[in-house]
């Protein structure tokens, strides 16, 4: 079956502690995407990856990081996470990086800072 | 620049009932458009798009969408609500600058009156 998968699915920690959001897909895709969702704010694109070894930052990237060393994966990575991280995480994956390629979403990370 | 405007934050209709929500965009070239949906704790879902050629598109669990570049909306509808269609709705619009980035509105949430 087809599907990106996150892990884990909540998470609550402590301000300063690093964590990692692992993804994973199965579908050979190139474009792989870190979203956050926040209430009235839609989702907003952290980073993006084109392919392997190739990223680059989206709307809200302050105080994230992310690699791409494998096709299948894209970690993301909070070195020293504060409260005003506490969101939902969405990791997505697309064909390539054409527009118009229909995402393919995980289920949701929720992760609560304290 | 892009941006996504959903009117209507929740919006309530009786079983039967005509499904309207309503989505407008801005895009400074010819954009591509996309509604998904998402049920509580899972992640989006791709309900339909539209990328070029028919202005009307049809997506899956009877709903459909019409492109209007003159009012620029792409509102989605329903004819007939069925319970199962409680969700919130995400309107998103990416364009042809090589980064498959999706930007979204901040989502309408679809009760269903039985």
């Amino acid at each position: 079956e087809a599907q990106v998968t996150q892990n884990p699915r909540y998470l609550i920690t402590v301000t300063g502690k690093k964590l990692t959001v692992t993804c994973s897909q199965n579908m050979n895709h190139e474009y792989m995407s870190w979203y956050r969702q926040d209430p009235g704010l839609g989702l907003r694109q952290i980073y993006y990856s084109m392919n392997v070894e190739v990223t680059d930052k989206g709307d809200v990237p302050e105080g994230y990081k992310v690699s791409r060393k494998e096709k299948r994966n894209f970690p993301l990575i909070l070195e020293s996470p504060s409260p005003n991280q506490t969101s939902l995480y969405f990791c997505a994956s697309a064909y390539n990086g054409q527009s118009g390629q229909p995402q393919h979403f995980g289920d949701g990370t929720r992760l609560s800072i304290l | 620049a892009q941006s996504v405007t959903q009117l209507g934050s929740h919006v309530s209709v009786s079983e039967g009932a005509l499904v309207l929500l309503r989505c407008n965009y801005s895009s400074s070239v010819p954009p591509y458009l996309f509604w998904y949906v998402q049920y509580p704790n899972q992640g989006l879902q791709l309900l339909l798009k539209y990328t070029t050629g028919a202005t009307l598109v049809k997506g899956i669990n009877g709903f459909e969408a019409e492109f209007k570049k003159s009012e620029t909306s792409f509102h989605l509808t329903k004819p007939s609500a069925h319970m199962s269609d409680a969700a919130e709705y995400f309107c998103a619009v990416s364009s042809n600058f090589g980064n498959e980035k999706l930007t979204f509105g901040t989502g309408t949430r679809l009760t269903i009156i039985p």
